[in-house]
């Protein structure tokens, strides 16, 4: 197994705080995704960063921000939590694999609830 | 965007018994992969086609992409309850992104 850990596994909290998931790997892998699982959604990309300092945004960032100040680690923040970002995250890794879409590993999941 | 319809949604069958589960889009896609999710896990990849027409085999399972690369079916035969999971399609668009776009999923359950 992809050594992917994520921390917390889950993580209880309040309408407005400010909440931070950590995403650790052990690959070196240069690809890192946070994605967000919710019924009848399947996987929607929150973030994810091609190198060191470098992120984007995926298709549903409102609300979260995201910092790699290393290759081994990739942190999402939900900066003022709400009830709407209760879900399932999953942090993922991957290389490129030239034109190929990249095998992507997946970390075990956090879940998330926003009181 | 590009997207990924996933069908059936859910599908719940006995043990023994085949299913077909398709991944449909209109836009063409490089290149699409297959994921299993069991409950708790994170998604794992089964395979990745990349020839239209292409057929790959993974013991029980057999993956096809379409011709005209729209499209993926996944045939399962002799299901087991080991089977039981989520399945997610995931393409990668014709610029050749690596970021892929996943469907909703088939969530499969296979009683014993």
């Amino acid at each position: 197994d992809a050594g992917i850990t994520q921390s917390p596994r889950h993580k209880v909290t309040e309408t407005g705080t400010p909440v931070t998931l950590r995403c650790h790997q052990t690959e070196n892998h240069r690809y890192m995704y946070w994605y967000r699982q919710d019924p009848g959604h399947g996987l929607r990309l929150i973030h994810y960063s091609y190198g060191v300092k470098d992120t984007d945004k995926g298709e549903v960032s409102d609300g979260y921000s995201v910092s790699r100040s290393k290759t081994e680690d990739f942190l999402l923040t939900l900066e003022s939590a709400t009830s709407s970002q209760t879900s399932v995250y999953f942090c993922a890794i991957s290389e490129t694999q030239g034109w190929l879409v990249p095998e992507q590993f997946f970390g075990p999941g956090t879940r998330l609830t926003v009181l | 965007t590009q997207l990924l319809e996933q069908s059936p949604q859910f599908l719940s069958i006995q043990e023994g018994e085949n299913l077909t589960v398709y991944c449909n889009s209109s836009s063409v896609f490089s290149s699409l992969q297959w994921y299993r999710q069991e409950p708790g896990e994170g998604p794992v990849l089964l395979v990745t086609v990349v020839t239209g027409g292409e057929v790959k085999k993974l013991k029980r399972l057999t993956f096809q992409f379409g011709d005209a690369r729209k499209d993926s079916s996944l045939h399962i035969t002799a299901a087991q309850p080991g089977d039981t999971g989520l399945y997610l399609c995931a393409g990668a668009g014709p610029g050749g992104s690596y970021i892929p776009t996943f469907g909703r999923g088939t969530s499969l359950i296979v009683h014993p």
